[in-house]
C-alpha cells in the first residue's frame, strides 16, 4: 500500500531532551515536507526537501533540523524541544516532476507534547 | 513570501445546500492551488487542485474557480451531505512543480446538518 509512515504517533517529552520523529514513504517521491498544525493557524511548513541532500527552510524552521540522506526517509529532529513546539506534526511527500503529478500525500501525524 | 487568507473560518449549512469557501493569495507568481479536506482526527487529503492556466475545474459535487487577476480562488460544494463535514484548507505555491513551498490557509470548519 502506498503510504507515508510517521513514528511515533504520540510523544510526550520534557524540555531540552533531543528527539527525532521519523518519516518514510514508499512511493519513490522526490518531494518531502514537514508541517505543524496548530489551532487557528492552519498548517505551517517547517522544512521541505526536493531530493536527496537538498533541503530548505519553510516558514517556521526555528528549533528544527531535517536530513535527507535517502530518498524514502525525511526525519525531523528537535535538538532541544521547548513547550512552544507542542503541536501536531505532519510529514508529506509528492511525486513532483510536473503539475499533473498530484499534490502532497500526508502521513497520519505525530502529536507531540513538550512539558 | 506567500500569504494565503481563507474565509469563513466556520460555515454551517443544511444538507442539500451549497457551500462556498474563499481564499486570497498574495504572490502573483503562485501557479498551483490545491484544496485539502481534513476529517476529525485524520490527515489532510487532497480533494481537488487547479493550475494557473485553468479558470475552473469540476469533480462531481466539488468545483474550484480561480481568478488570477484578483488573486483569489474558491471551493464550491453542491448538494452537501453530512459526510462533507470537515475542515477544509486551501493552499498556494509557485515553482515549476508547485510543491516546494506550499502555503496553507487557516482552514474552514464546515458543518452539514441533516
Amino acid at each position: 500500500e502506498a503510504q507515508v509512515t510517521q513514528n511515533p504517533r504520540y510523544l510526550i517529552t520534557v524540555t531540552g531532551k533531543k528527539l527525532t520523529v521519523t518519516c518514510s514513504q514508499n512511493m519513490n517521491h522526490e518531494y518531502m515536507s514537514w508541517y505543524r498544525q496548530d489551532p487557528g493557524l492552519g498548517l505551517r511548513q517547517i522544512y521541505y526537501s526536493m531530493n536527496v541532500e537538498v533541503t530548505d527552510k519553510g516558514d517556521v524552521p526555528e528549533g528544527y533540523k531535517v536530513s535527507r540522506k535517502e530518498k524514502r526517509n525525511f526525519p525531523l529532529i528537535l535538538e532541544s524541544p521547548s513547550p512552544n513546539q507542542t503541536s501536531l506534526y505532519f510529514c508529506a511527500s509528492a511525486k513532483g516532476g510536473n503539475l499533473e503529478a498530484g499534490g502532497y500525500t500526508f502521513g497520519s501525524g505525530t502529536r507531540l507534547t513538550v512539558v | 513570501g506567500e500569504n494565503v487568507e481563507q474565509h469563513p473560518s466556520t460555515l454551517s449549512v443544511q444538507e442539500g445546500d451549497s457551500a462556498v469557501i474563499k481564499c486570497t493569495y498574495s504572490d502573483s507568481a503562485s501557479n498551483y492551488f490545491p484544496w485539502y479536506k481534513q476529517e476529525l482526527g485524520k490527515r489532510p487529503q487532497l480533494i481537488i487542485d487547479i493550475r494557473s492556466n485553468v479558470g475552473e475545474k469540476k469533480d462531481q459535487r466539488i468545483a474550484v474557480t480561480l481568478n488570477k487577476t484578483a488573486k483569489h480562488f474558491s471551493l464550491h460544494i453542491t448538494e452537501t451531505q453530512p459526510e462533507d463535514s470537515a475542515v477544509y484548507f486551501c493552499a498556494a505555491s509557485r515553482g515549476n512543480t508547485g510543491f516546494q513551498k506550499l502555503v496553507f490557509g487557516t482552514g474552514t470548519r464546515l458543518l452539514v446538518s441533516p
